[in-house]
C-alpha cells in the first residue's frame, strides 16, 4: 500500500513534443504529491509538486494532472528539449510522515 | 548547487566490512533523511534525524545506523556490508521534518561498490 507505481520505463520523445509520464498510488492517506529531475552523476531535484485539492498544477512548460478517485497523477511536458533529458521520479506522503515514498522512475530522452 | 555535499562520491568495499558515509547539509536545515538508490530504481527512505536523534525509519535492518552533529554535519553508518548494499546513497536536508510540502535538498551522492 506504499507503493507508487510510474509508467513508462522509459520514454523517447522528439524536440518539441509532449512527454507524459503517469504514476498510480493506493494508499489514500497520500496528500503530497511532488516529481522530482534527476540528472546522472547528480540527486534529485524538485521540479513541482501537488496537492488533492486541485486537479491541475503549472509552471511553465511543466504541469502536473491529478485524479483523486482514480488515485492517479502525471506529470507532462510540453515543448520537450534535449535539456530535459533525465530521468524523472514520482513521490507521495501523507501529512506526518517524514519520508517520501517514490516511484521507480522514468528516463526520458528528448531527440534533437 | 543545492549546498549539501556528500563524501566520499564513490567507494569500494568488500563484503562484511564497515563503511562511513558523510553528508554536509544547508546551513539552518534541523533535518537530514538517507535515502538508498538501487541502481533503475527509485529513492528508498532509510532514516531521518531531526536535532541529532532519529525521527524515523524506513525497512531497513539495524546495521544500517546514523549519527547527526550539532553543526550540520551527518553520518551513515553500515556494518556486516552485503553485497545487496551497493547503492547510490542520498542524503537530503530539510528545514523541518514532516515531509509535506517541505522541499528535500539532495545532496549529489556516494556510490558504494560492496565486492
Amino acid at each position: 500500500q506504499q507503493q507508487v507505481k510510474q509508467s513508462p520505463q522509459s520514454l523517447i520523445v522528439q524536440k518539441g513534443g509532449i512527454s507524459i509520464i503517469n504514476c498510480a498510488y493506493e494508499n489514500t492517506a497520500f496528500d503530497y504529491f511532488p516529481w522530482y529531475q534527476q540528472f546522472p552523476g547528480k540527486g534529485p531535484a524538485l521540479l513541482i509538486a501537488i496537492r488533492p485539492d486541485v486537479s491541475e498544477k503549472k509552471e511553465g512548460r511543466f504541469t502536473i494532472s491529478f485524479n483523486k478517485s482514480a488515485k492517479q497523477f502525471s506529470l507532462h511536458i510540453m515543448d520537450s528539449q534535449p535539456g530535459d533529458s533525465a530521468t524523472y521520479f514520482c513521490a507521495a506522503t501523507d501529512n506526518y510522515g517524514q519520508n517520501f515514498v517514490f516511484g521507480p522512475g522514468t528516463r526520458l530522452s528528448v531527440l534533437p | 548547487e543545492t549546498g549539501v555535499t556528500q563524501s566520499p562520491t564513490h567507494l569500494i568495499k568488500t563484503r562484511g566490512q564497515q563503511v562511513t558515509l558523510r553528508c554536509s547539509s544547508q546551513s539552518g536545515h534541523n533535518t537530514v533523511s538517507w535515502y538508498q538508490q538501487a541502481l533503475g530504481q527509485g529513492p528508498q527512505f532509510i532514516f531521518q534525524y531531526y536535532r541529532e536523534e532519529e525521527n524515523g525509519r524506513g525497512n531497513f535492518p539495524p546495521r544500517f545506523s546514523g549519527l547527526q552533529f550539532p553543526n550540520y554535519s551527518s553520518e551513515l553508518n553500515v556494518n556486516a556490508l552485503e553485497l545487496d548494499d551497493s547503492a547510490l546513497y542520498l542524503c537530503a536536508s530539510s528545514l523541518e521534518p514532516a515531509a509535506t510540502n517541505e522541499k528535500l535538498f539532495f545532496g549529489s551522492g556516494t556510490q558504494l561498490s560492496v565486492l
